[in-house]
């Protein structure tokens, strides 16, 4: 079946707009992240969500970030008043439990002018 | 916390040939899992291979297997018989097991950048 779908695949925006990242997860996953990738850097955890609550919200790094999963499905992610520092590439990973593999899908490169 | 430490930024290989890619990590945990990722150009994170701590038998998956020294908190990756398409950057990644609560927040290392050469 299809995997982790996230779009937009790229987005450009201007400091101190608002911005929100999709992710499409894989049918019948109940478990869904969301991790950022700075340029040359590991991905970094941010939120997991279990169903549609935020299990664990620790990696946002501060209150211009919050993400959704309002059906338990889709998820996202959204950026407020962004800032330069917000650019990086945004991957989404989901999985059928919280113990199985991670499936990521493409992420979306942020970049903010 | 724990921390993920790849201390090769980048690594070249000749096609057919074997090459080892290094990991250290640091954790007070004795239960986890290890992680070995690929990021090709398309940025998708494709699962490599996966160590439990607690198996002494290191993992293999075809061409790839690890050597997993648990006292020295080492996790190298080796892919013998290495194929132009091995060509990525690569990710070693931790995971506590802590039982009926753990879940996938991984801690990444830095990564490894691997180009096979023709």
């Amino acid at each position: 079946g299809a995997g982790v779908s996230q779009t937009p695949s790229n987005k450009v925006t201007e400091k101190g707009k608002y911005v929100e990242l999709r992710c499409d997860p894989i049918s019948g996953h109940t478990a869904l992240y969301w991790y950022r990738q700075s340029l040359g850097q590991g991905p970094e955890f941010l939120i997991y969500f279990q169903g549609t609550g935020a299990a664990d919200d620790s990696g946002l790094p501060n209150d211009r970030f919050f993400a959704v999963r309002p059906e338990g499905s889709v998820s996202t992610l959204k950026i407020q008043r962004t800032e330069r520092g917000d650019s990086a590439v945004y991957l989404c990973a989901s999985s059928v439990n919280r113990v199985s593999p991670l499936h990521f899908g493409n992420g979306t490169r942020l970049t903010v002018t | 916390a724990q921390t993920v430490t790849q201390s090769q930024p980048e690594m070249s290989v000749q096609e057919a040939e074997t090459v080892t890619l290094s990991c250290t990590y640091d954790t007070s945990e004795n239960n986890y899992y290890l992680f070995w990722y690929k990021q090709p150009p398309s940025r998708q994170m494709i699962l490599v291979i996966r160590q439990e701590a607690y198996k002494q038998q290191n993992a293999t998956e075809n061409r790839f297997s690890v050597n997993f020294q648990k006292a020295a908190k080492s996790f190298s990756l080796k892919i013998s018989d290495s194929q132009l398409g091995d060509t990525a950057m690569y990710f070693c990644a931790f995971m506590e097991n802590a039982g009926g609560t753990s879940y996938g927040k991984l801690t990444f290392g830095q990564g490894t950048i691997l180009t096979v050469h023709p």
